[in-house]
C-alpha cells in the first residue's frame, strides 16, 4: 500500500508570492489534516478536511487555505508569502476524522521563503 | 501559550535501559493523548495511544501512563534499542471522535547508545 505523498518536496519561494502544496492520501482514507513545523513553534495543526469539508481549523492567518478534492487528494495554499512561513508542511490521512483511527504522514514539503 | 509540554529536549540511554519520556498538558479537556516518533527527513509515525478513561496502555517495548490529575504523562520504552533514536512528540486531542486535530508538545531527541 502507497504511503502518504506530498508534491514538491522542496520549495523556495519570494515574499509576496503565493504557493500550492499538494497530499496525496493512502488510498481510502477519507480524512487529511495538514500541520506546519518550525523550529521555534514545533508542529502546529492548520486545518483538517474530511469527504471535502474543512473538518477543523487551526489558529494561522485567513492567507492559509486549504481544500479537498473528491479523491480525498488534498492541496494547501499560502498567498501573500512571509518570512515566517518558512517551514516543513506535513500532511496526514487517516480512515476517518477520529483521533481513534491512527493517522499516517507524509515527509513533508520544506518551504522557505526568502 | 503552550498547551501540551515536553521539558526534556534530550534524552540519552544507553541499550537494553528503559528510556522515559515525560509530557505535560494545561488543558484539562483533553480526553486523548499521542505519542509519535519521528526520524529525520520522515513524517511523525504513530507509536500509542491512550484514551483519558485508562492510566496505562500497553504496546510490546512501549508503555504510556496517563495520570489525569497532574495532567501528566509518560511513555516507557524498555528495553531500548538504537534504532529507537529518533525525535518523540507527545499530542493531545479534545475529544476522541471530534476530528483529527492534535496539540503537540516540542519534542524530546532520545539517542540510544549501543
Amino acid at each position: 500500500k502507497a504511503g502518504v505523498t506530498q508534491t514538491p518536496r522542496y520549495l523556495i519561494k519570494t515574499r509576496g508570492q503565493q504557493v500550492t502544496l499538494s497530499c496525496s492520501p493512502i488510498s481510502g482514507h477519507r480524512s487529511v489534516s495538514w500541520y506546519q513545523q518550525t523550529p521555534g513553534q514545533g508542529l502546529q495543526f492548520l486545518f483538517e478536511y474530511f469527504s471535502e469539508t474543512q473538518r477543523n481549523k487551526g489558529n494561522f492567518p485567513g492567507r492559509f487555505s486549504g481544500r479537498q478534492f473528491s479523491n480525498s487528494r488534498s492541496e494547501m495554499n499560502v498567498s501573500t508569502l512571509e518570512l515566517g512561513d518558512s517551514a516543513l508542511y506535513l500532511c496526514a490521512s487517516s480512515l476517518m476524522s477520529s483521533v481513534s483511527y491512527e493517522q499516517y504522514f507524509g515527509p513533508g514539503t520544506r518551504l522557505t521563503v526568502t | 501559550d503552550q498547551q501540551v509540554k515536553q521539558n526534556s529536549p534530550s534524552l540519552s540511554v544507553q541499550e537494553g535501559r528503559i528510556s522515559i519520556l515525560n509530557c505535560d498538558y494545561t488543558n484539562s479537556m483533553f480526553d486523548y493523548f499521542l505519542w509519535y516518533k519521528k526520524y529525520p527527513a520522515e513524517g511523525p509515525t504513530f507509536l500509542i495511544s491512550i484514551s483519558s478513561i485508562k492510566d496505562k496502555n500497553e504496546d510490546g517495548r512501549f508503555t504510556v501512563f496517563l495520570n489525569k490529575s497532574a495532567k501528566h504523562l509518560s511513555l516507557h520504552i524498555v528495553p531500548s534499542q538504537p534504532g529507537d533514536s529518533a525525535v518523540y512528540f507527545c499530542a493531545a486531542s479534545l475529544d476522541e471522535a471530534a476530528g483529527n486535530k492534535l496539540t503537540f508538545g516540542g519534542g524530546t531527541r532520545v539517542l540510544v547508545k549501543p
